[in-house]
């Protein structure tokens, strides 16, 4: 069974600070990985995919993977009050699935 | 990004009625589409895989009988939820992955609110 785990949070941070999410996953073979922001009552909006080693960077965002460790983060950069959301993690998993992982509360604080 | 639409974006009918929920691609053709669920203060559980031409796939422990899915054509799924009770009401969300691969990404629809009395 693929898993992908996330801290539930809350995490809160200071406006204009850098917040840092985590993932870590158990299939060694995924390929793909993506960060999906939701707010609440609505769906996910993706922000960022990955599929190889080191930094991706969009804006404020920067998504790191580390394969070996199996582990995959996002970074934000100059939080901002709009931040605040759930963030998802996924993988990609057999027949097209993606595999998600629970979400992380982020909360900046003003 | 790609454009997934879903109508409509709420709903509330008498319990024992069937609701059809749309899903559509708008830019791109999806053979596949996914049916989510989500409660409250949940995460997303996946509820069937809709496949264009064929029979959906369902997920262990969702009836396929309540639960109707038909993909009609490339950018057109629908969700019927037959016979609703209260305990269906939910946020119902689809996604369809674009292509090629290996860049498969999923786009998710605005979600539907059903609400059942």
């Amino acid at each position: 069974q693929k898993e992908v785990e996330q801290n539930s949070g809350p995490l809160s941070v200071p406006e204009g600070a850098i917040a840092s999410l985590n993932c870590t996953y158990s299939d060694r073979g995924s390929q793909s990985f993506f960060w999906y922001r939701q707010y609440s009552g609505k769906s996910p909006e993706l922000i960022m995919f990955i599929y190889s080693n080191g930094d991706k960077e969009d804006g404020r965002f920067t998504a790191q993977l580390n394969k070996a460790s199996q582990y995959v983060s996002l970074l934000i950069r100059d939080s901002q009050p709009s931040d605040s959301a759930t963030y998802l993690c996924a993988v990609n998993g057999d027949d097209d699935k993606i595999i998600f992982g629970k979400g992380t509360r982020l909360h900046i604080l003003p | 990004g790609a454009v997934v639409s879903q109508h409509p974006s709420w709903v509330i009918c008498k319990s024992g009625t069937s609701v059809k929920i749309e899903c559509r691609s708008l830019d791109f053709q999806a053979t596949t589409m996914f049916w989510y669920r989500q409660f409250p203060k949940q995460s997303l559980m996946l509820m069937a895989t809709s496949n264009e031409g064929s029979k959906a796939t369902y997920e262990q422990g969702v009836e396929k009988d309540k639960f109707l899915i038909n993909h009609a054509s490339l950018t057109l799924s629908t969700l019927t939820v037959t016979s609703a009770h209260p305990e269906d009401s939910s946020f119902y969300i689809c996604s369809a992955p674009t292509r090629p691969n290996p860049t498969d990404t999923q786009y998710f629809g605005p979600g539907t609110r059903l609400t059942v009395l």
